[in-house]
């Protein structure tokens, strides 16, 4: 198992304004992830955060929306910019375990926005 | 056509019944497949994998995958109102995950 937790566990933003979600995870890892969960859907990979160099997007989302930075290999920050009330979710992130088939998530980070 | 597709339920089961949770996958080259529990106002939480095709059993828990068929299942052996929460399975896509909608189900005392 693994220990990760997030910061803010929630928040209510005006529409335009930016929010950075923190992301600590208890052990050095390789691969970290954040995903999306709107209300009453499945989780969405946002991206890749990798150590070092840019984070790598799926389709649909955009750095400039979601910036990402990897400063060291337990910590990473998302950032969703001029948010809107569509932005309102939980963002989670995740690391990769030892093992190929191991995802460990964090608690999620609840945002709304007004 | 999305790669993991799951009845979002609700489920709602008496205490002690059997329950049977569903996914199919739209591409055979998955090989890893996996089971997360997510309870209310909490992240999901690894519960079983599985790699290939075959059962893994875990206590109350069992999981199969079906490759023929496309078809990966969880059963929960003598529930309880503890297992109540939201079960979704998800397939690594080279450690991306894909997940289903999500089954809610409801262990009833």
């Amino acid at each position: 198992s693994a220990v990760i937790s997030q910061k803010p566990s929630r928040d209510i933003c005006q529409r335009g304004t930016s929010l950075t979600i923190q992301c600590q995870v208890d052990s050095q890892v390789t691969m970290m992830f954040w995903y999306r969960q709107q209300p009453g859907q499945s989780l969405t990979l946002i991206a890749t955060a990798n150590q070092g160099s840019e984070a790598t997007y799926e389709s649909g989302f955009v750095i400039d929306k979601f910036p990402i930075s990897r400063p060291n290999l337990t910590f990473s920050t998302l950032t969703v910019s001029n948010m809107s009330p569509e932005d309102s979710s939980i963002y989670l992130c995740s690391e990769q375990g030892a093992l190929r088939n191991e995802q460990f998530f964090g608690p999620g980070t609840r945002l709304t926005v007004l | 056509q999305k790669e993991v597709e799951q009845d979002p339920g609700p489920l709602s089961v008496p205490e002690g019944a059997i329950v049977s949770l569903n996914c199919t996958y739209s591409n055979s080259a998955f090989q890893y497949f996996m089971w997360y529990r997510q309870y209310s106002r909490k992240g999901p939480e690894l519960l079983m994998y599985t790699y290939s095709s075959g059962n893994k059993e875990d206590g109350r828990f069992t999981a199969q995958v079906d490759k023929s068929s496309k078809y990966i299942s969880l059963f929960i052996r003598d529930s309880q109102p503890s297992d109540s929460a939201t079960y979704l399975c998800a397939v690594d896509n080279d450690y991306k995950l894909s997940f289903g909608a999500g089954t809610t189900v409801t262990v009833r005392a």
